[in-house]
């Protein structure tokens, strides 16, 4: 069975510390990672999207994919309260639009 | 950016009524939407994949004649909760891959659904 799995936190950063997202996925196949944010009672809205292996950056956000270990992550710097949120990792397989997301990670950045 | 709207956001109704809910792309077609579920502290659950012009494909687990989806034109699909019951509130998302965009999927707003 395919999954995704992420720290359900939560992680607990001070404002304006780097907050450190992490992210591993089973099926080796995958090609399409993402990042999304989603407020509590909202949908999520998407962060940043990855496809090759390395670092990938915009903004104060840095997503990181490394296909060999299996592993997303994503770096928030300049952490501000506003960023509390939960972050939700999805995968999606070779060929398909379909995601697999992860539990998500709820940050919390403290003022 | 692509833009997906939902209606209604939000439903309270008593046990037993259906309840119909709407996705919308704006801005773009989509032959492709997903529907998901999300119950209070979990993550998105996709339930099944609507395909223009086609049925449904639903993941295991979830009863096809009870979710009844439809994807009426390029830019509609909606989906049908029949006989609903108080474990059916959740929050229901729908969302459209655009083309062009890689696989990104564009979510819309969600809808709260409540069975009393």
């Amino acid at each position: 069975q395919k999954e995704v799995e992420q720290n359900s936190g939560p992680l607990s950063v001070p404002e304006g510390a780097i907050a450190s997202l992490n992210c591993t996925y089973s099926d080796r196949g995958s090609q399409s990672f993402f990042w999304y944010r989603q407020y509590s009672g909202k949908s999520p809205e998407l962060i940043m999207s990855i496809y090759s292996n390395g670092d990938k950056e915009d903004g104060r956000f840095t997503a990181q994919l490394n296909k060999a270990s299996q592993y997303v992550s994503l770096l928030i710097r300049d952490s501000q309260p506003s960023d509390s949120a939960t972050y939700l990792c999805a995968v999606s397989p070779s060929g398909t639009y379909k995601y697999i997301f992860g539990t998500g990670t709820r940050l919390k950045v403290l003022a | 950016g692509a833009v997906v709207s939902q209606h209604p956001s939000w439903v309270i109704c008593k046990s037993g009524t259906s309840v119909k809910i709407e996705c919308r792309s704006l801005d773009f077609q989509a032959t492709t939407m997903f529907w998901y579920r999300q119950f209070p502290k979990q993550s998105l659950m996709l339930m099944a994949t609507s395909n223009e012009g086609s049925k449904a494909t639903y993941e295991q687990g979830v009863e096809k004649d009870k979710f009844l989806i439809n994807h009426a034109s390029l830019t509609l699909s909606t989906l049908t909760v029949t006989s609903a019951h108080p474990e059916d509130s959740s929050f229901y998302i729908c969302s459209a891959p655009r083309s062009g965009s890689g696989e990104t999927q564009y979510f819309g707003p969600g809808t709260r659904l409540l069975v009393l």
